[in-house]
C-alpha cells in the first residue's frame, strides 16, 4: 500500500482565497483524523470521521473550517475564507480501527499551508 | 481530560552515546501510550506503544520506553545514539478503556552530533 496520501505538499496562498486540502486513507482503514501542527500549539486534532461519518469535530477552530468525507477513500479540509493564522501543516492520518491493537494511526506527509 | 508533557524542546547527544527523551502524563484510569517520530518535511510514524504488562516496551530503530506508574512517566530511550535518529519526537496518550482520540505532547527536538 502507498501509504496514507495527501495533495498538494505545499500550497501559498493569499488572505480570503479558499483552500483544499485532499487525503486518501489507507485501504481498509475506517478511521480518518486532521491534525493541525504549528509551533505554537503543536499537534491539534481538528476532526475525526468513522466510516465516512463524522464522529468529533469540537477541534475545528471556526466556522471557516469544514471536512468532509464522501467515501472511504477521499477527504477533504476546506477553508473558506483563509487567513494568514491558518499558516500550518495539515496531517491527515488514518487507523483501522480504535480498538487496543487496531489503532495505531498512519500519517501522511502533510501539507504545507502559507497564507499571505 | 488527557495531557502529556515533554518538558524539553531539544535534546542534544553525542554519537554513541545514550539518549532519554521525556514525557509524564495524566489520564483518567490506565493509560495507553505511544511514541512517534517526525523526520524533516514528513509524517509522524510510529515507533511503540504502552498498553499493559511489561514497564520496558521495545520499538522500531532500536528505540524502547520505560513505563513508570508511580511517576506518570513513559520517557524514550536509545543505548546508543545515531546521528540519524535526528528528528523531532512526539509522546501520546490515550485512556486504555472506552475511546478517546489521543493527545499528543509539543514534540522534542533530538539532535545527535557526530
Amino acid at each position: 500500500d502507498a501509504g496514507v496520501i495527501q495533495s498538494p505538499r505545499h500550497e501559498v496562498t493569499e488572505m480570503g482565497q479558499e483552500v483544499t486540502l485532499r487525503c486518501k486513507p489507507i485501504s481498509g482503514h475506517d478511521y480518518l483524523f486532521w491534525y493541525r501542527q504549528t509551533m505554537m500549539r503543536g499537534l491539534e486534532l481538528l476532526i475525526y470521521f468513522n466510516n465516512n461519518v463524522p464522529i468529533d469535530d469540537s477541534g475545528m477552530p471556526e466556522d471557516r473550517f469544514s471536512a468532509k468525507m464522501p467515501n472511504a477513500s477521499f477527504s477533504t479540509l476546506k477553508i473558506q475564507p483563509s487567513e494568514p493564522r491558518d499558516s500550518a501543516v495539515y496531517f491527515c492520518a488514518s487507523s483501522p480501527g480504535t480498538s487496543v491493537g487496531t489503532d495505531t494511526q498512519y500519517f501522511g506527509p502533510g501539507t504545507r499551508l502559507t497564507v499571505l | 481530560a488527557q495531557s502529556v508533557a515533554q518538558p524539553e524542546d531539544q535534546v542534544n547527544v553525542a554519537e554513541g552515546n545514550p539518549l532519554t527523551v521525556k514525557c509524564t502524563y495524566s489520564v483518567s484510569g490506565n493509560p495507553y501510550l505511544f511514541w512517534y517520530v517526525q523526520y524533516p518535511n514528513r509524517g509522524l510514524q510510529f515507533l511503540l506503544k504502552y498498553i499493559t504488562g511489561d514497564n520496558l516496551v521495545k520499538g522500531s530503530y532500536g528505540f524502547e520506553a520505560e513505563f513508570n506508574k508511580s511517576q506518570t512517566s513513559f520517557h524514550l530511550k536509545k543505548p546508543s545514539a545515531l546521528v540519524s535518529d535526528s528528528a523531532l519526537y512526539f509522546c501520546a496518550v490515550r485512556a486504555l478503556s472506552g475511546y478517546s482520540t489521543l493527545t499528543f505532547g509539543k514534540g522534542t527536538m533530538l539532535l545527535v552530533s557526530p
